[in-house]
Protein backbone atom coordinates (compact mmCIF):
# COMPACT_ATOMS: atom_id res chain seq x y z
CA UNK A 1 0.00 0.00 0.00
CA UNK A 2 0.88 3.38 -0.74
CA UNK A 3 1.19 6.17 1.84
CA UNK A 4 2.46 9.85 2.31
CA UNK A 5 2.94 11.44 5.67
CA UNK A 6 3.18 15.05 5.85
CA UNK A 7 4.06 15.30 9.82
CA UNK A 8 3.93 18.86 10.29
CA UNK A 9 0.36 20.48 10.24
CA UNK A 10 0.72 23.98 10.69
CA UNK A 11 3.84 26.08 10.41
CA UNK A 12 4.27 29.75 11.65
CA UNK A 13 7.10 31.93 10.26
CA UNK A 14 8.06 35.37 9.89
CA UNK A 15 8.87 36.73 6.79
CA UNK A 16 12.22 36.36 5.03
CA UNK A 17 12.91 33.27 7.19
CA UNK A 18 14.01 29.87 5.58
CA UNK A 19 11.36 27.12 6.36
CA UNK A 20 11.46 23.16 4.78
CA UNK A 21 8.35 21.35 4.89
CA UNK A 22 8.73 17.50 5.72
CA UNK A 23 7.34 14.50 3.58
CA UNK A 24 7.87 11.25 3.90
CA UNK A 25 6.01 8.30 1.60
CA UNK A 26 5.94 4.46 1.85
CA UNK A 27 5.63 2.61 -1.72
CA UNK A 28 6.89 -1.01 -2.42
CA UNK A 29 6.80 -0.07 -5.93
CA UNK A 30 10.55 0.93 -7.26
CA UNK A 31 8.52 3.16 -10.56
CA UNK A 32 7.03 6.19 -9.16
CA UNK A 33 6.57 10.07 -9.26
CA UNK A 34 6.56 12.39 -6.27
CA UNK A 35 4.87 15.74 -6.34
CA UNK A 36 4.09 18.90 -4.28
CA UNK A 37 1.56 21.25 -4.82
CA UNK A 38 0.30 24.43 -2.82
CA UNK A 39 -3.44 25.42 -2.38
CA UNK A 40 -3.75 28.79 -1.58
CA UNK A 41 -6.81 29.80 -0.51
CA UNK A 42 -8.51 30.30 -3.27
CA UNK A 43 -8.40 26.45 -3.53
CA UNK A 44 -7.10 25.58 -6.69
CA UNK A 45 -3.90 23.52 -6.64
CA UNK A 46 -0.84 25.16 -7.99
CA UNK A 47 1.64 22.42 -9.56
CA UNK A 48 5.09 22.82 -8.11
CA UNK A 49 7.56 20.09 -8.94
CA UNK A 50 7.40 16.43 -10.07
CA UNK A 51 10.20 14.02 -8.91
CA UNK A 52 10.62 10.87 -10.60
CA UNK A 53 11.88 7.63 -8.98
CA UNK A 54 15.02 7.28 -10.41
CA UNK A 55 15.93 11.27 -10.45
CA UNK A 56 17.66 11.99 -7.06
CA UNK A 57 19.31 14.82 -7.80
CA UNK A 58 17.99 17.73 -6.14
CA UNK A 59 16.20 21.16 -7.67
CA UNK A 60 16.35 24.42 -7.32
CA UNK A 61 14.10 26.58 -8.42
CA UNK A 62 14.37 29.85 -7.38
CA UNK A 63 13.67 30.43 -3.80
CA UNK A 64 12.09 26.95 -3.70
CA UNK A 65 14.49 23.77 -3.37
CA UNK A 66 13.47 20.07 -3.19
CA UNK A 67 15.81 17.39 -1.44
CA UNK A 68 14.87 13.89 -2.40
CA UNK A 69 16.60 10.88 -0.53
CA UNK A 70 15.20 7.51 -1.17
CA UNK A 71 17.35 5.81 1.17
CA UNK A 72 15.06 7.52 4.01
CA UNK A 73 12.09 7.58 1.40
CA UNK A 74 11.48 11.56 2.07
CA UNK A 75 10.75 14.39 -0.55
CA UNK A 76 11.20 18.11 1.59
CA UNK A 77 10.75 20.92 0.08
CA UNK A 78 12.27 24.28 1.50
CA UNK A 79 11.42 27.90 0.72
CA UNK A 80 13.99 30.33 1.34
CA UNK A 81 13.52 33.82 2.31
CA UNK A 82 9.39 32.89 2.88
CA UNK A 83 7.17 35.75 2.00
CA UNK A 84 3.42 35.87 2.94
CA UNK A 85 2.44 34.97 -0.22
CA UNK A 86 4.02 31.48 0.09
CA UNK A 87 1.24 31.24 2.64
CA UNK A 88 -0.68 28.37 2.06
CA UNK A 89 -1.74 24.62 2.33
CA UNK A 90 1.22 22.73 0.76
CA UNK A 91 0.31 19.24 0.02
CA UNK A 92 3.34 16.50 -1.11
CA UNK A 93 1.55 13.37 -3.10
CA UNK A 94 2.69 10.09 -4.84
CA UNK A 95 1.59 8.34 -7.41
CA UNK A 96 2.95 5.19 -9.35
CA UNK A 97 4.19 4.70 -12.40
CA UNK A 98 1.40 3.79 -15.09
CA UNK A 99 -1.40 4.07 -12.34
CA UNK A 100 -3.51 7.16 -12.19
CA UNK A 101 -4.65 7.47 -8.57
CA UNK A 102 -2.57 10.27 -6.57
CA UNK A 103 -1.83 9.64 -2.80
CA UNK A 104 -1.92 12.88 -1.23
CA UNK A 105 -0.52 13.52 2.44
CA UNK A 106 -2.80 15.44 4.69
CA UNK A 107 -1.09 18.61 3.94
CA UNK A 108 1.55 21.27 5.56
CA UNK A 109 -0.35 25.20 6.51
CA UNK A 110 2.36 27.23 5.98
CA UNK A 111 1.62 31.03 7.81
CA UNK A 112 3.90 33.64 6.75
CA UNK A 113 3.86 36.62 8.79
CA UNK A 114 4.90 40.33 7.98
CA UNK B 1 0.25 25.23 -19.98
CA UNK B 2 -3.20 22.75 -20.12
CA UNK B 3 -6.02 24.59 -18.83
CA UNK B 4 -9.08 22.40 -16.45
CA UNK B 5 -11.86 24.09 -15.69
CA UNK B 6 -14.51 23.51 -13.33
CA UNK B 7 -18.14 24.72 -13.38
CA UNK B 8 -19.68 26.36 -10.75
CA UNK B 9 -17.04 27.33 -8.87
CA UNK B 10 -19.11 27.09 -5.97
CA UNK B 11 -23.04 26.08 -5.24
CA UNK B 12 -25.50 26.24 -2.17
CA UNK B 13 -28.17 24.08 -2.52
CA UNK B 14 -30.81 22.62 -0.01
CA UNK B 15 -31.11 19.28 1.22
CA UNK B 16 -32.46 16.66 -1.14
CA UNK B 17 -31.83 18.45 -4.73
CA UNK B 18 -29.05 17.33 -7.49
CA UNK B 19 -26.08 19.45 -8.16
CA UNK B 20 -24.48 18.54 -11.39
CA UNK B 21 -20.69 19.61 -11.81
CA UNK B 22 -18.94 19.70 -15.08
CA UNK B 23 -14.88 19.39 -15.60
CA UNK B 24 -13.67 20.45 -19.18
CA UNK B 25 -10.05 19.98 -20.41
CA UNK B 26 -10.02 23.68 -22.19
CA UNK B 27 -6.98 22.42 -24.82
CA UNK B 28 -6.47 19.15 -24.78
CA UNK B 29 -8.01 16.04 -25.11
CA UNK B 30 -8.57 13.94 -22.12
CA UNK B 31 -9.92 10.41 -22.15
CA UNK B 32 -9.10 9.84 -18.57
CA UNK B 33 -10.23 12.53 -15.35
CA UNK B 34 -10.72 12.02 -11.91
CA UNK B 35 -13.08 13.49 -9.12
CA UNK B 36 -10.98 13.92 -5.65
CA UNK B 37 -13.09 15.45 -2.58
CA UNK B 38 -11.46 17.42 -0.18
CA UNK B 39 -13.32 18.20 3.54
CA UNK B 40 -11.97 21.32 5.22
CA UNK B 41 -8.90 21.08 6.16
CA UNK B 42 -8.17 17.78 5.09
CA UNK B 43 -6.56 15.89 2.17
CA UNK B 44 -7.51 15.00 -1.19
CA UNK B 45 -9.46 11.37 -1.39
CA UNK B 46 -9.92 10.32 -5.22
CA UNK B 47 -13.67 9.51 -5.25
CA UNK B 48 -13.68 7.84 -8.83
CA UNK B 49 -11.62 7.78 -11.95
CA UNK B 50 -13.97 8.73 -15.23
CA UNK B 51 -13.05 6.93 -18.35
CA UNK B 52 -14.82 8.66 -21.79
CA UNK B 53 -17.37 6.19 -23.11
CA UNK B 54 -17.24 3.68 -20.47
CA UNK B 55 -18.33 3.27 -16.88
CA UNK B 56 -16.73 5.04 -13.75
CA UNK B 57 -14.87 3.24 -11.65
CA UNK B 58 -15.23 4.28 -7.95
CA UNK B 59 -12.76 4.05 -4.68
CA UNK B 60 -14.44 1.66 -2.10
CA UNK B 61 -16.78 3.56 0.07
CA UNK B 62 -17.86 5.66 -2.42
CA UNK B 63 -21.47 5.56 -3.30
CA UNK B 64 -21.38 5.32 -7.19
CA UNK B 65 -25.65 5.78 -7.31
CA UNK B 66 -24.96 8.86 -5.14
CA UNK B 67 -22.15 10.21 -7.30
CA UNK B 68 -23.55 9.60 -10.88
CA UNK B 69 -20.06 10.23 -13.08
CA UNK B 70 -20.73 11.00 -16.80
CA UNK B 71 -17.73 11.49 -19.54
CA UNK B 72 -19.59 11.90 -22.36
CA UNK B 73 -17.07 13.26 -24.65
CA UNK B 74 -12.83 13.98 -24.68
CA UNK B 75 -13.13 17.26 -22.85
CA UNK B 76 -15.87 17.06 -20.43
CA UNK B 77 -16.69 15.17 -17.38
CA UNK B 78 -19.89 15.74 -15.40
CA UNK B 79 -19.83 14.75 -11.23
CA UNK B 80 -23.83 15.29 -10.40
CA UNK B 81 -24.43 14.46 -6.64
CA UNK B 82 -28.21 13.01 -6.01
CA UNK B 83 -30.06 13.90 -3.06
CA UNK B 84 -27.49 15.97 -1.30
CA UNK B 85 -27.06 15.95 2.27
CA UNK B 86 -25.63 18.90 4.54
CA UNK B 87 -22.72 15.81 5.20
CA UNK B 88 -21.99 16.00 1.49
CA UNK B 89 -20.83 20.04 1.43
CA UNK B 90 -17.26 19.72 0.50
CA UNK B 91 -15.18 21.22 -1.84
CA UNK B 92 -14.50 18.81 -5.25
CA UNK B 93 -11.88 19.15 -7.21
CA UNK B 94 -11.00 17.30 -10.67
CA UNK B 95 -8.06 16.20 -12.48
CA UNK B 96 -7.77 15.26 -16.22
CA UNK B 97 -5.07 12.84 -17.85
CA UNK B 98 -3.69 14.68 -21.12
CA UNK B 99 -3.43 11.83 -23.71
CA UNK B 100 -0.61 13.64 -25.19
CA UNK B 101 2.46 11.32 -25.21
CA UNK B 102 5.03 13.47 -24.12
CA UNK B 103 2.97 14.33 -20.92
CA UNK B 104 0.98 10.77 -20.90
CA UNK B 105 1.74 10.79 -17.34
CA UNK B 106 0.58 14.54 -16.56
CA UNK B 107 -2.20 15.03 -14.85
CA UNK B 108 -3.95 18.80 -14.67
CA UNK B 109 -5.85 19.77 -11.58
CA UNK B 110 -9.50 22.55 -12.04
CA UNK B 111 -9.45 24.91 -9.76
CA UNK B 112 -12.65 23.12 -7.83
CA UNK B 113 -15.91 23.23 -6.97
CA UNK B 114 -17.49 24.46 -3.14
CA UNK B 115 -20.70 22.75 -2.93
CA UNK B 116 -22.33 23.49 0.38
CA UNK B 117 -25.95 21.74 1.07
CA UNK B 118 -28.27 23.71 3.50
Amino acid sequence: AQKVTQAQTEISVVEKEDVTLDCVYETRDTTYYLFWYKQPPSGELVFLIRRNSFDEQNEISGRYSWNFQKSTSSFNFTITASQVVDSAVYFCALRLYNFNKFYFGSGTKLNVKP
Amino acid sequence: GAVVSQHPSWVICKSGTSVKIECRSLDFQATTMFWYRQFPKQSLMLMATSNEGSKATYEQGVEKDKFLINHASLTLSTLTVTSAHPEDSSFYICSARSLKTSASDTQYFGPGTRLTVL
